[in-house]
């Protein structure tokens, strides 16, 4: 059975970076597709972040480009995303998430998400 | 970027109703649309990929139909598990957006 789990602070002050894992369990990180994050702020629909391919290639959605990064740990089976400069804005609950594999059309396994709150 | 907007915002059904949910695109995507369940405090669940594939698991009383601009989502025979919020999300370019929601509740 497919699950992914995010982990990272809860709790995260405004200018500073963001850091959140999403561990990989009953599946190879190396056979997906992709893999993307994507948030929810609270009472709010969904944003997605940002992808990474199984060639390495990453794409972010534009709104944030400037301040992501998305990478891959193969021998730890998970990936990462790296927020810098937040505000309170970037108050939300994010979600790493699984491309299916019969193409580039959504995201079929996701994680549980964890709240992540940008506050002094 | 394409954006996507959701009719209705908000629609009230009772368990039997056939509901629909349509999604439009702001240019042509093709058949990269999908459809999101999601219940209070869970994640998204995907119900149909590529306008109108089922994802496995999911039951047949969901379906998805459309191409280009203009794409539904239909539930045949509304059940109580149903009541939730839908999103529709498009991929172009390597880019997704995930449309506003549909919030089915209870009439």
């Amino acid at each position: 059975q497919v699950q992914l789990q995010e982990s990272g602070p809860g709790l995260v002050k405004p200018s500073e970076t963001l850091s959140l894992t999403c561990a990989v369990s009953g599946y190879s990180i190396s056979s997906g597709y992709y893999w993307g994050w994507i948030r929810q702020p609270p009472g709010k629909g969904l944003e997605w972040i940002g992808s990474i391919y199984h060639s390495g290639s990453t794409y972010y959605n534009p709104s944030l480009k400037s301040r992501v990064t998305i990478s891959v740990d193969t021998s730890k089976n998970q990936f990462s995303l790296k927020l810098s400069s937040v505000t309170a804005a970037d108050t939300a609950v994010y979600y790493c998430a699984r491309g299916i594999a019969a193409g580039p059309f959504a995201f079929d396994i996701w994680g549980q998400g964890t709240m992540v709150t940008v506050s002094s | 970027d394409i954006q996507l907007t959701q009719s209705p915002s908000f629609l009230s059904a009772s368990v039997g109703d056939r509901v629909t949910i349509t999604c439009r695109a702001s240019q042509g995507i093709s058949s990269y649309l999908a459809w999101y369940q999601q219940k209070p405090g869970k994640a998204p669940k995907l119900l149909i990929y590529a306008a109108s594939t089922l994802q496995s698991g999911v039951p047949s009383r969901f379906s998805g139909s459309g191409s280009g601009t203009e794409f539904t989502l239909t539930i045949s025979s509304l059940q109580p598990e149903d009541f939730a919020t839908y999103y529709c999300q498009q991929l172009n370019s390597y880019l997704f957006t995930f449309g506003p929601g549909t919030k089915v509740d209870i009439k």
